[in-house]
């Protein structure tokens, strides 16, 4: 059964760093793996897609990297702004067809 | 890009009554939606794949007579919450892709807040 963590918890940082977050999943054998933001109270919006067959996506100041066989993603934030400050949690679709299963997410604060 | 709209945001019921919430994909159709349920600072729990036109597939351990879920066209599906009770408070999200189980992005609506008193 796929298992997904995020590491860590919670993240606080001044504005204007650059920041990794880390995703880990049990299972290397995945079909994809998505990153979400969260906002209090809000739903899910799409950040980024990585299908199996790649290693990074990048959109903006956001790029996200895939290592399948360490079972591994990172969403790296470039010169982080208060308005990143949200939970982001990955996603990993295990195969075709198959619901994702989400980790706990990160919450990150940025400090202005 | 592809938006999933999700009513009402926020209601408060007491405990007996029925809620009502909608799912909408408003500029794609979808053959499946995602309804889930998440708890303060927790992640998401998946409740059941709606699919339209076939009875929802529900996740263990989530009530099929307590969750009604309808996914009677290829932009709407509601999830009903029957006899409601306080436990039953929580933040429902539902979700929709352009492809089912494909390399589509998953699209969220807003959720819904829903109070039991």
């Amino acid at each position: 059964k796929q298992e997904v963590t995020q590491i860590p918890a919670a993240l606080s940082v001044p504005e204007g760093e650059n920041l990794v977050l880390n995703c880990s999943f049990t299972d290397s054998a995945i079909y994809n793996l998505q990153w979400f933001r969260q906002d209090p109270g809000k739903g899910l919006t799409s950040l980024l897609l990585i299908q199996s067959s790649q290693r990074e996506q990048t959109s903006g100041r956001l790029n996200a990297s895939l290592d399948k066989s360490s079972g591994r993603s990172t969403l790296y934030i470039a010169a982080s702004q208060p308005g990143d400050s949200a939970t982001y949690l990955c996603a990993v679709r295990p195969s075709y067809g198959q619901n994702f299963v989400f980790g706990p997410g990160t919450r990150l604060s940025v400090l202005p | 890009g592809a938006v999933v709209s999700q009513h009402p945001s926020r209601v408060i019921c007491k405990s007996g009554t029925s809620v009502k919430i909608e799912c909408r994909s408003l500029d794609f159709q979808a053959t499946t939606m995602f309804w889930y349920r998440q708890f303060p600072k927790q992640s998401l729990m998946l409740m059941a794949t709606s699919n339209e036109g076939s009875k929802a597939t529900y996740e263990q351990g989530v009530e099929k007579d307590k969750f009604l879920i309808n996914h009677a066209s290829l932009t709407l599906s509601t999830l009903t919450v029957t006899s409601a009770h306080p436990e039953d408070s929580s933040f429902y999200i539902c979700s929709a892709s352009l492809v089912q189980g494909g390399n589509s992005p998953l699209h969220f609506g807003n959720g819904t807040r829903l109070t039991v008193t």
